[in-house]
């Protein structure tokens, strides 16, 4: 079985630019959170997405936004980026059975703003 | 407002000895509780989750935590080290329902042969 794929890995752009991310689960999981991990705040919640619905979302502003498709793949927008905005943005899909819970985390995509 | 904080941001322990990764919470609900953990050059993993079931949660790697309301924690425990334990742990805290998930800072653990 596959595991959780984000594209793209590696990425460097300039402030004011706009970036998408992209994030496909693992199949099956309709779940798809994603998060921010950088080495002054760690990592923060920025929202999870459940059948196409956004349906938690963290303290961030208005710039970082998602969306969900049908097919559960889910992408991560950026507008006008800011320095502070490099980051490990790490993107997770989950399935809940019962009582139990299953989440796995994909490699990251790793944004430099210049 | 919920918060989690993680005592100590490294912790050594040799190898075959108690871990105990230390985690405080703060919730205004009745809490989720969950540990990470993050392998050197790897994704972060779910090791456990609290749901307000059993109080004692038993996770992968043989890692369990217990939720102790009185205390507001949610300590990490493994009774026997392994080299491969060494990783970043965070600890998390939301609400019901995965709402508004807030991590510690995490601890990295190292394992001392």
């Amino acid at each position: 079985k596959a595991g959780v794929t984000q594209t793209p890995r590696y990425l460097i752009k300039t402030r004011g630019q706009q970036v998408t991310l992209s994030c496909s689960p693992i199949s099956g999981h309709r779940s798809v959170s994603w998060y921010q991990q950088t080495p002054g705040q760690g990592l923060q919640f920025l929202f999870e997405y459940f059948s196409e619905t956004q349906r938690n979302k963290g303290n961030f502003p208005g710039r970082f936004s998602g969306r969900q498709f049908s097919n559960s793949r889910s992408e991560m927008n950026v507008s006008t980026l800011e320095l502070g905005d490099s980051a490990l943005y790490l993107c997770a899909s989950s399935l809940a059975t019962g009582n139990q819970e299953t989440q796995y985390f994909g490699p990251g995509t790793r944004l430099l703003v210049l | 407002a919920q918060s989690v904080t993680q005592l100590g941001s490294h912790v050594s322990v040799s190898e075959g000895a108690l871990v105990l990764l230390r985690c405080n919470y703060s919730s205004s609900v009745p809490p989720y509780l969950f540990w990470y953990v993050q392998y050197p050059n790897q994704g972060l993993q779910l090791l456990l989750k609290y749901t307000s079931a059993a109080t004692l949660v038993k996770g992968i790697n043989g890692f369990e935590a217990e939720f102790k309301k009185s205390e507001t924690s949610f300590h990490l425990t493994k009774p026997s080290a392994h080299m491969s334990d060494a990783a970043e742990y965070f600890c998390a805290v939301s609400g019901v329902g995965n709402e508004k998930l807030t991590f510690g800072t995490g601890t990295r653990l190292t394992i001392i042969p």
